[in-house]
């Protein structure tokens, strides 16, 4: 079974409007990655955050981290038209050693 | 810096037929990963390689599969008698070491006719 899951599934907004994307997982973590996938295309990655911290930027992006409720959230703030993508968080847990596990993803799409 | 490159980018076969995939990870990275992903999907991970040994293998990689890094720089995953199910991106990614960001190539589309 998947370990993370996105939510909401679609998210459609107009351009400059915030956008907001969560994950939530099932065990233990050693790090929890988001990456950007544009349709038909390979796996861009955008922030590594890791258990001990709790909130990274880069950018417009802002991703915290919650190990408590283990959940994860990926803000894209002012988004842009270039922005519609599938967005996917992928988790690191401690036993696999290094296999990633990914969620379903969130379909964002940003209407000009 | 280059990043990771894989080839064929598309491949159409009829079942039944091998196929074989290459992917060139970034220089100096020592592992390599491979997964699979569906249409409306996660990528799925298949195996993964430190250096030219494979250290885990998914139980989605069936007896069909192979895959080998036999100098620990660039991998090849074969598909023999590839089935309709096959059908897939297949995708590579690399890193410097565990626990560090893994950098995905563009992908090998498979379709299995």
């Amino acid at each position: 079974s998947q370990q993370g899951e996105e939510d909401p599934q679609a998210l459609s907004i107009q351009e400059g409007e915030n956008a907001t994307m969560n994950c939530s997982y099932k065990t233990s973590i050693n790090n929890l990655q988001w990456y950007r996938q544009n349709s038909g295309r390979g796996l861009v990655h955008l922030i590594l955050i890791r258990s001990n911290e709790r909130e990274k930027h880069s950018g417009r992006l802002r991703v915290t981290l919650d190990t408590s409720k283990k959940s994860s959230s990926l803000l894209i703030t002012a988004s842009r038209a270039a922005d519609t993508a599938s967005y996917f968080c992928a988790t690191e847990v401690r036993v696999s050693g290094s296999r990633l596990t990914f969620g379903e993803g969130t379909q964002l799409t940003v209407n000009p | 810096d280059t990043g990771v490159s894989q080839d064929p980018r598309h491949k159409i076969t009829k079942r039944g037929q091998n196929v074989t995939f290459r992917c060139d990870p970034i220089s100096e990275h020592n592992r390599l990963y491979w997964y699979r992903q569906t249409l409306g999907q996660g990528p799925e991970f298949l195996t993964y390689f430190q250096n030219e040994a494979q250290l885990e293998k998914s139980r989605l990689l069936s007896d069909r599969f192979s895959a080998e890094r036999p100098k620990g720089s660039f991998s090849t995953l074969e598909i023999q008698r590839t089935e309709q199910g096959d059908s897939a991106m297949y995708l590579c990614a690399s890193s410097p070491r565990t626990w560090e960001t893994q950098y995905f190539g563009p992908g090998t589309r498979l379709l299995v006719l």
